[in-house]
């Protein structure tokens, strides 16, 4: 199976704050990542497909960049609603994989 | 508008059997796969296996081949995952979601809003 990790696992930042989260894959991936956000008590939200494509409905200040094994999430301008849980996963390979998770809060 | 629609909440006995569904609802469900993840504070989001509503062909992750079961009924555009002896590690979250193919990417486009399934003796 492919292993999929992130970093950090949690994060404090500020509003107005520029944020990344980076998703290693334990082998080759191509661009075959995608990013979800999940709140508390809710279903995960698809954010990016195919590793740089923005989902229909997500604001523009989610991007996502890598490629092969290394990979990121960027938040440009962070807006209260993104205080969140965010994953990665991988359809490279079945199983398909998610990455373990990384939280941000409030600083 | 696209809905995948989970039943309830259950509370069932270890050895129990159980079956929960997924109601697709706003477009062609036989045109998309439904796939199950499972959610535990402990192994965080897994990937079990996802089903073709079109012929019912599904594919299991390994790590729950031979302990679930995906159907559906296109009839009522409506997919199903059973178990036929619960386990009180079944404890757990449980979202379907529709499977886009877009180009050579894949991805789970809309999901349900869950389904809390509780083993306890």
């Amino acid at each position: 199976d492919i292993q999929m990790t992130q970093s950090p696992s949690s994060l404090s930042a500020s509003v107005g704050d520029r944020v990344t989260i980076t998703c290693r894959a334990s082998q080759g991936i191509s661009a075959y990542l995608n990013w979800y956000q999940q709140k508390p008590g809710k279903a995960p939200k698809l954010l990016i497909h195919g590793t740089i494509s923005v989902q229909s409905g997500v604001p523009s200040r989610f991007s996502g960049s890598g490629s092969g094994t290394d990979f990121i999430l960027t938040i440009s301008s962070l807006q209260p609603e993104d205080f969140a849980t965010y994953y990665c996963q991988q359809t490279y390979n079945t199983p398909f994989t998610f990455g373990p998770g990384t939280k941000v809060d409030i600083k | 508008e696209v809905q995948l629609v989970q039943s309830g909440a259950e509370v069932k006995k270890p050895g129990e059997s159980l079956r929960i569904s997924c109601e697709g609802s706003g477009y062609s469900f036989s045109n998309y796969w439904i796939t199950w993840v499972r959610q535990t504070p402990g192994k965080g989001l897994e990937w079990m296996g996802r089903i073709n509503p079109r012929d019912s062909y599904a594919n299991y992750s390994p790590s729950f081949e031979g302990h679930v079961t995906f159907s559906v009924d296109k009839s009522v555009s409506t997919a199903y995952l059973q178990w036929s002896s619960l386990k009180a590690s079944d404890t757990a979250q449980y979202y379907c979601a529709r499977v886009r193919v877009n180009g050579n990417y894949l991805d789970f486009d809309y999901w349900g809003q869950g389904t809390l399934v509780t083993v306890s003796s």
